[in-house]
């Protein structure tokens, strides 16, 4: 059965500082890994990675794949309020099937 | 639309009584997949179309659960004779083509059985 498990569940830093989102994931035919930012109810699209050790970046945010060891990370620097928000990460497998599996998320709340 | 539209947002439904949940997805966009989120779960797949047909209904919990897309546009999930565990809120995304990068999610729909 296919799997994403992220960590931690949930973290409470203070504005300004950096923080790393972990997500690792057993998936048959894996595809490719996104992330996603959930403030209220629909989450946003942060990142795609499909290769292995090409960072994305965007902005403050920034995601890397490691697809010998099976894990992601999503790291944000300078943490501002606005940050605060469930970041979820998905598994895309391969072959005909499309649907993602999630992890539960990671709970960011940024004090300022 | 300029978005992915669902609705109703909010459902609070009668145990046992049937509901649809109806997606408006993002014109153009040929997949359109449907997930639900329970209180502390992270995303569960639930089925996903291509056009009007679906070629993954892998994710649907019962037979309870069924979904149609007609026109290749709008979708609707219907959940039959409705119980407490289907509480959840039920998220319908769109993306260009199968397989193109990061979805569009809708708002979702809370569905609440009491």
């Amino acid at each position: 059965e296919d799997k994403v498990v992220q960590s931690p569940l949930s973290l409470v830093v203070h504005e300004g500082d950096t923080v790393t989102l972990n997500c690792s994931y057993e998936v048959t035919n894996f595809r490719s890994l996104l992330w996603y930012k959930q403030e209220k109810k629909a989450p946003t699209f942060l990142f795609m990675l499909t290769s292995s050790g090409i960072e994305k970046k965007s902005g403050r945010l920034s995601s890397i794949l490691d697809k010998k060891e099976l894990f992601s990370i999503l790291n944000i620097t300078a943490t501002q309020t606005g940050d605060s928000a469930i970041y979820l990460c998905a598994a895309r497998p391969g072959g005909g099937a499309d649907g993602l599996t999630f992890g539960k998320g990671t709970h960011l709340i940024i004090q300022p | 639309g300029a978005g992915v539209s669902q609705s109703p947002s909010n459902k609070v439904t009668e145990k046992g009584k049937d509901v649809e949940l109806r997606c408006d997805p993002i014109s153009g966009h040929t997949a359109l997949y449907w997930y639900r989120q329970s209180l502390g779960q992270g995303l569960e797949f639930l089925i996903y179309f291509q056009g009007n047909s679906a070629p993954d209904k892998s994710g649907l919990p019962s037979d309870r659960f069924s979904a149609e897309r007609t026109g290749g546009s709008v979708s609707t999930l219907t959940i039959q004779r409705t119980q407490q565990e289907d509480s959840a809120v039920y998220l319908c995304a769109s993306s260009l083509v199968w397989g193109g990068d990061g979805y569009t999610f809708g708002s979702g729909t809370r569905l609440t059985v009491v």
